[in-house]
């Protein structure tokens, strides 16, 4: 079966780093993607990874492990605008994007 | 350039009936993928269309379908609505088809079946 896991919520400080975790079990594997949701917005495009390592863009960096199946997100200097849920979604062997139920981000002050 | 649109962006039904759902990708985009999001499932693929071909299907009952236009304008159609089929649509397109393309969201279809 494709099973995408990623905590539910998680909470942290402004100014801080967060990392937000993905596993993912998969029938082939064709790339990882990271989306961000506001509430009431549309997914928007964070980050691609294919490749094991890191891929760093901004405050944002995604990490893969294509043989532990895992990847995360770390966002640095967090700002109030950041709170979001954050998607894990896997393209599998054939093209589908398989989305993760997301995580929900909450900044605080 | 203008992103997806999607239309309309709300919708109440009632059970049995049937309902059409229109997305417009960005301009030059071949590829509309569909997306139901529910609280409780999250993002589920429902289907793929690429130059007006289905390249890939989710596991979805048959009453949901779809169909992509010459130029790229998708929509999609359930039938028999259940209350289950309470969600938002999010449409997405991207400029071709494969692994690496991203995809760019529309704003979604918010559907209410009582």
């Amino acid at each position: 079966g494709q099973n995408i896991d990623q905590p539910t919520e998680m909470t942290a400080t402004e100014g801080a780093i967060v990392q937000i975790n993905c596993t993912y079990q998969t029938s082939g594997f064709n790339g990882l993607f990271w989306y961000q949701q506001h509430a009431g917005e549309a997914p928007t495009f964070l980050s691609y990874n294919v490749l094991d390592g890191l891929e760093e863009k901004g405050r944002f960096s995604s990490f893969l492990s294509r043989s532990k199946g895992y990847s995360y997100l770390l966002l640095k200097e967090l700002q109030m605008k950041d709170s979001a849920s954050y998607l894990c979604a896997v393209k599998g062997a054939t093209n589908k994007l398989i989305f993760g139920t997301g995580t929900l981000l909450a900044v605080q002050p | 350039k203008a992103g997806v649109t999607q239309t309309p962006r709300y919708l109440i039904k009632t059970r049995g009936q049937q309902v059409t759902l229109s997305c417009s990708p960005i301009s030059g985009h071949r590829s509309v993928s569909w997306y139901q999001q529910t609280p409780g499932q999250g993002l589920q693929f429902l289907f793929e269309y690429f130059s007006e071909t289905q390249r890939n299907k989710g596991n979805f009952p048959g009453r949901f379908s779809g169909r992509q236009f010459s130029n790229s304008r998708s929509e999609m159609n359930v039938s028999t609505l259940e209350l289950g089929d309470s969600a938002l649509y999010l449409c997405a397109s991207s400029s071709d088809w494969g692994p690496s393309y991203e995809q760019y969201f529309g704003p979604g279809t918010r559907l209410t079946v009582t």
